[in-house]
């Protein structure tokens, strides 16, 4: 594997279902981030990992919560959505050298999903 | 406040034609950084350019060029002698210090038609 992947590539769940997202980074990275992006909206940052650690929580809602166990792997666990969270969910990361300059973000394919 | 703003929504050109994508940003930080993304219908993001705000110098990587001007908060993306493969959403996006977070604009949809 190469890249950022992404697991699944699709998803439908209904509004009271638990599912999680994946995201693997085999780049070497120590950052990691996830986006939404919705029809329209624009992408919009949803939370910030620098050396594991949450830097970033952009006002996501308490359903959305993330997981970063280790520098290449990062979850977002999901429980009790409603239809307006449909979206592309994408995941990225980035080099954050050691004064704190955080390099160019390289994403993933993203999951697709859609909330019944 | 940070924005970006990309004022094109949709552009069509045909194959072979010059295309401007037009980028305005808005920031209060002295540092900070612009970028351009590429999002293909399969859905990721390609990066294409990275750009500090002590940088204005134009850059140039094959049929792509980039032109910074802070006098008017801009980073225009030009893409020379367009290919149907450069049917694309085109995203400009802001970093506001160093902080990671990016600001991305609405994103143009360029069609390039045989």
């Amino acid at each position: 594997e190469t890249g950022v992947t992404q697991t699944p590539r699709h998803l439908v769940m209904g509004m009271t279902n638990k599912k999680s997202l994946k995201c693997e980074q085999h780049l070497g990275h120590n950052a990691m981030y996830w986006y939404k992006q919705s029809a329209k909206k624009p992408l919009e940052l949803m939370f910030v990992y620098n050396f594991k650690e949450q830097t970033e929580n952009n006002s996501v809602p308490s359903r959305f919560s993330p997981e970063c166990p280790n520098s290449s792997h990062l979850f977002l666990h999901l429980h009790t959505l409603q239809p307006e969270d449909s979206a592309l969910y994408l995941c990225a990361s980035s080099q954050v050298s050691l004064g704190g300059v955080y390099n160019e973000q390289f994403f993933g394919p993203g999951t697709r999903l859609t909330v019944l | 406040a940070q924005k970006v703003t990309q004022a094109q929504t949709e552009i069509s050109v045909v194959e072979k034609e010059d295309v401007t994508l037009d980028c305005v940003y808005e920031t209060r930080d002295t540092t900070y950084y612009l970028f351009w993304y590429k999002q293909p219908p399969s859905g990721e993001l390609v990066f294409l350019i990275r750009r500090n705000s002590f940088d204005e110098q134009n850059e140039i990587s094959g049929r792509y060029s980039w032109n910074f001007q802070k006098s008017t908060s801009s980073f225009n993306f030009t893409i020379t002698a367009s290919q149907v493969v450069d049917s694309a959403v085109y995203f400009c996006a802001l970093e506001g210090g160093n902080t990671g977070k990016l600001i991305f604009g609405q994103g143009t949809t360029l069609q390039v038609k045989p």
